[in-house]
């Protein structure tokens, strides 16, 4: 099994609605970064959250980080042709100076007019 | 500020070539990562460079794969021989240091198919 789960796989949501994408880790989380990729296009850094609880928003994007959990949500509010795209999330697994990213398999958002 | 730039962007190679793909990073930043995507899988960590120096290359799949950052500038990654199961988008990525509050920038990826 993954270590980071990523729920819905794939989303179609109409020009407008909200949505949630969450990010599941099956290890506890340091570090969570949230990444968007285009096709042909790297990724794109979204945000970072590093401690239990925190919340940062850019725009109309939101995500939370719930440590206890183990988990953690992006929140588009009144969704926009431009957020459609791959959303992937990364947790930090560095060790002894040495970094690397573990990611999710992805969620592929499509925004229908 | 140029982003992270590889080369090419597409390659397809028969089953026994060498590929070598290339990566420049941020200017300044002297960490360098390469993951990649293989189809349907998620984006997988091959190793990183603190400069020149490998600090961790526990990802890379075999010895087929030879990553190099000679002058700790521009990184290199060679498949030879490339077989099928190689296919799929590798990513090469920077920050300007390492730790938890750095974030890693990405570049677009070369798009590796083995035929």
């Amino acid at each position: 099994s993954q270590e980071l789960e990523q729920s819905p796989q794939s989303l179609i949501v109409q020009e407008g609605k909200n949505l949630t994408i969450n990010c599941t880790s099956s290890k506890t989380l340091y570090g969570l970064y949230w990444y968007k990729q285009k096709y042909g296009e790297g990724l794109i850094f979204l945000m970072m959250l590093q401690k239990g609880g925190e919340e940062k928003s850019h725009e109309k994007i939101t995500a939370k980080l719930d440590e206890k959990k183990q988990q953690s949500s992006l929140h588009i509010t009144a969704s926009q042709p431009s957020h459609a795209g791959i959303y992937l999330c990364g947790a930090d697994r560095s060790v002894r100076g040495a970094q690397k990213l573990v990611f999710g398999q992805g969620t592929r958002l499509t925004i229908n007019p | 500020e140029a982003g992270v730039t590889q080369f090419p962007s597409h390659s397809v190679i028969e089953k026994g070539q060498t590929v070598t793909l290339r990566c420049d990073p941020i200017s300044g930043h002297d960490n360098l990562y390469w993951y990649r995507r293989v189809m349907g899988k998620e984006i997988k960590f091959l190793l990183h460079f603190v400069k020149e120096s490998k600090q961790d290359e526990s990802g890379m799949p075999n010895n087929r794969f030879l990553a190099e950052r000679t002058g700790g500038t521009y990184s290199t990654l060679k498949v030879q021989p490339a077989e099928l199961e190689d296919s799929g988008v590798y990513f090469c990525a920077s920050s300007l240091r390492q730790g938890h509050s750095y974030e890693q920038y990405f570049g677009p990826g070369t798009r590796l198919t083995v035929t």
